[in-house]
């Protein structure tokens, strides 16, 4: 069965100290994966998109890494404003666009 | 301009109830999904149709019926409102290729007393 497990599920940063969060994949024929970012009370906020092994993307303070069994989203000094849910999803073979998320990081930078 | 825009925002109502969630995209694009959202925020897809044409149809009760009378529109109805379809409910849109890139509204939050 497709899976997505991102870890680890919370996450405590003091404002400029960077971190990683984690996102494995067990998803056949993974054709890309996204990030994206949820903040309270709002819909998810598309990040990134990967679409093979090697691949980076930049957006000022993330970066989002791709292996072939995980993707790593890279938090470099992170701000207050960075504070949200960071969800990963896969998107299988299939052309209907079906994605298959995990259950988040939730990420929050204390001043 | 709201790309994808949902209403209700806020829906409380009763068991038993019948209630309807409306979906509207102003990006153009061709496909357009329902998601819910637990609890513990898991994100799971429930329907997508393209086009007006119902491509994905998860394992969900028949007590909710999905509609789509243009490709700009999608319309979520629930029959016979139970405790556990309390969530919050997503719509989606994503254009035409190979990229899928979904965009999401800002939900609708389900109670059902």
């Amino acid at each position: 069965e497709d899976q997505v497990t991102q870890s680890p599920e919370a996450l405590r940063l003091q404002e400029g100290e960077s971190s990683s969060l984690n996102c494995s994949y067990t998803v056949s024929g993974l054709r890309g994966l996204f990030w994206y970012r949820q903040d309270p009370g709002k819909g998810p906020e598309f990040l990134f998109t990967l679409y093979s092994a090697g691949e980076e993307k930049e957006k000022e303070r993330l970066k989002a890494t791709l292996t072939k069994k995980e993707s790593f989203l890279h938090i470099t000094a992170p701000k207050p404003e960075d504070s949200a849910t960071y969800l990963c999803a896969g998107l299988g073979p299939s052309n209907t666009g079906k994605l298959i998320f995990g259950q988040g990081t939730t990420l929050q930078v204390k001043p | 301009d709201t790309a994808v825009s949902q209403t209700p925002k806020y829906l409380v109502t009763q068991m038993g109830n019948d209630k309807s969630i409306k979906c509207e995209q102003n990006l153009g694009h061709d496909t357009m999904y329902w998601y819910k959202q637990d609890s513990k925020k898991f994100l799971k897809i429930m329907f997508s149709y393209n086009n007006k044409e119902l491509i994905i149809n998860e394992t969900v009760p028949n007590r909710f019926s999905p509609k789509s009378p243009d490709k700009a529109h999608l319309n979520l109805h629930i029959n016979s409102l139970e405790l556990g379809d309390s969530a919050v409910y997503f719509c989606a849109s994503s254009g035409r290729g190979a990229s899928y890139e979904q965009y999401f509204g800002p939900g609708t939050r389900l109670t059902v007393t």
